[in-house]
């Protein structure tokens, strides 16, 4: 089965270390996002990208960084200049020329 | 300033009524307008999407309406099942990218 697929996707993480968020996907979509999801907001992009080797900043992309080296793969590392990391982080994936979006289960992030 | 608003307030609905979820929008001028559902702890899923072109969309129970001059979109679920229950986004297309709204939460009662 096609889909994007998350990892882990539970994630505690001391003050001050970074930490990367695994997202993969096998439906050869070539654009992925990364969102970032807190109660009572809607989806905040961080970073998207477009094609491999390629990638924009979203709209609270401070204290993130991501690469794509690979179609497939998306990673996203929360540094510790991100203030408040504490958030359900989703990714997604669309392909070319298409407006939907196929999204991830999430990886809920939590400091400590 | 952009803005996507929903009704942050959780609708609840009996059994087998008609679910109707507003999502309005100022200085945008989206040539697409989409629906997603959210269960608790997982990604968002696509629904139905509309094109500034279309009045309405059906699929299946759901039906979506797009009203550029007002700038709102209507969503309905008819004969709504307490498995409907979850919190739905809408979203718009922007430059490259899709802007979400805060999402409404669902409730159906049987």
């Amino acid at each position: 089965d096609g889909g994007i697929t998350q990892s882990p996707k539970y994630l505690f993480r001391k003050e001050g270390q970074n930490v990367t968020l695994s997202c993969e996907q096998n439906l050869n979509h070539d654009a992925m996002y990364w969102y970032r999801q807190d109660p009572g907001q809607g989806l905040r992009l961080i970073y998207y990208s477009q094609i491999v080797n390629d990638f924009q900043k979203g709209d609270i992309a401070e204290g993130y960084s991501v690469s794509r080296e690979k179609k497939e793969s998306f990673p996203l590392t929360v540094t510790s200049a991100q203030k408040n990391p504490t958030a359900f982080y989703l990714c997604a994936s669309s392909r070319q020329g298409e407006v939907d979006y196929t999204f991830g289960s999430g990886t809920r992030l939590t400091v400590v | 300033s952009q803005k996507i608003e929903q009704n942050s307030e959780a609708l609840n609905i009996q059994e087998g009524k008609t679910a109707t979820l507003t999502c309005n929008y100022t200085n945008y001028s989206p040539a697409y307008l989409q629906w997603y559902r959210q269960d608790p702890g997982r990604g968002p899923v696509f629904l139905l999407l509309i094109r500034e072109n279309e009045k309405e969309k059906r699929k299946e129970r759901l039906k979506v309406t797009f009203d550029t001059t007002l700038k709102q979109s209507l969503f309905h679920i008819t004969a709504s099942q307490p498995a409907d229950s979850a919190t739905y986004l809408c979203a718009l297309t922007g430059f490259q990218k899709l802007v979400f709204g805060t999402g409404t939460r669902l409730l159906v009662s049987p």
